[in-house]
């Protein structure tokens, strides 16, 4: 089955413990992408990458960071979590980005807590 | 500056009522736009786009350069529809920014 999957699904931690979530696809996409959502927020994208061993910053990169060694995975790292960071988080990937149809498919998403 | 606003938190309706959620965007370019919808419990997944100039699920939408809008609309809103619904738009540069999210309630 074509999928966006995220590991792990709820995580609470405490301040200042480096944490990483997994995001992996199985469709072959280029593009990949992390998403937080907050509440009066919406989605703001935090990080993205157009292929292998490109990434670019989107709105709200900072306390994060993401590196993209193989296609199909795409792990987003909190070396120093802060309560501010307590989030769901989404994982997202598109088939690429020069071409049509641009349609982003969303994982479950990451529920964080960070006390 | 790119931004896409969504001025409705919560949009409550009648089951049968026309339904238009506002999407207004700030790009300079020529804006990618599209809806996302999130179901409860459910992961986000793409409604519409504006290129392709369809309907799904009975909604529409149409991209008004000179007011630089997206609205996206229903003309007799279900039960169904109930569900969270996002206007985002795609830069030129890959970038992907939403709008603060609609909540779309149609009571019976």
């Amino acid at each position: 089955e074509a999928q966006v999957t995220q590991n792990p699904r709820y995580l609470i931690t405490v301040t200042g413990k480096k944490l990483t979530v997994t995001c992996s696809q199985n469709m072959n996409h280029e593009y990949m992408s992390w998403y937080r959502q907050d509440p009066g927020l919406g989605l703001r994208q935090i990080y993205y990458s157009m292929n292998v061993e490109v990434t670019d910053k989107g709105d709200v990169p900072e306390g994060y960071k993401v590196s993209r060694k193989e296609k199909r995975n795409f792990p987003l790292i909190l070396e120093s979590p802060s309560p501010n960071q307590t989030s769901l988080y989404f994982c997202a990937s598109s088939l690429s980005w020069q071409t049509l149809p641009y349609e982003q498919f969303f994982g479950p998403g990451t529920r964080l807590t960070v006390l | 500056a790119q931004r896409v606003t969504q001025p409705e938190k919560l949009l409550s309706v009648f089951k049968g009522a026309p339904v238009e959620l506002k999407c207004n965007y700030s790009y300079s370019g020529s804006p990618e736009l599209f809806w996302y919808v999130q179901y409860s419990r459910q992961r986000l997944q793409l409604l519409l786009r504006h290129i392709s100039r369809e309907s799904i699920k009975g909604f529409t939408a149409d991209l008004n350069k000179g007011e630089t809008s997206f609205h996206l609309k229903k003309p007799f809103a279900q039960e169904e529809d109930s569900a969270m619904y996002y206007c985002a738009l795609v830069t030129k540069g890959g970038k992907l920014i939403f709008g603060q999210g609609t909540e779309l309630s149609v009571k019976p």
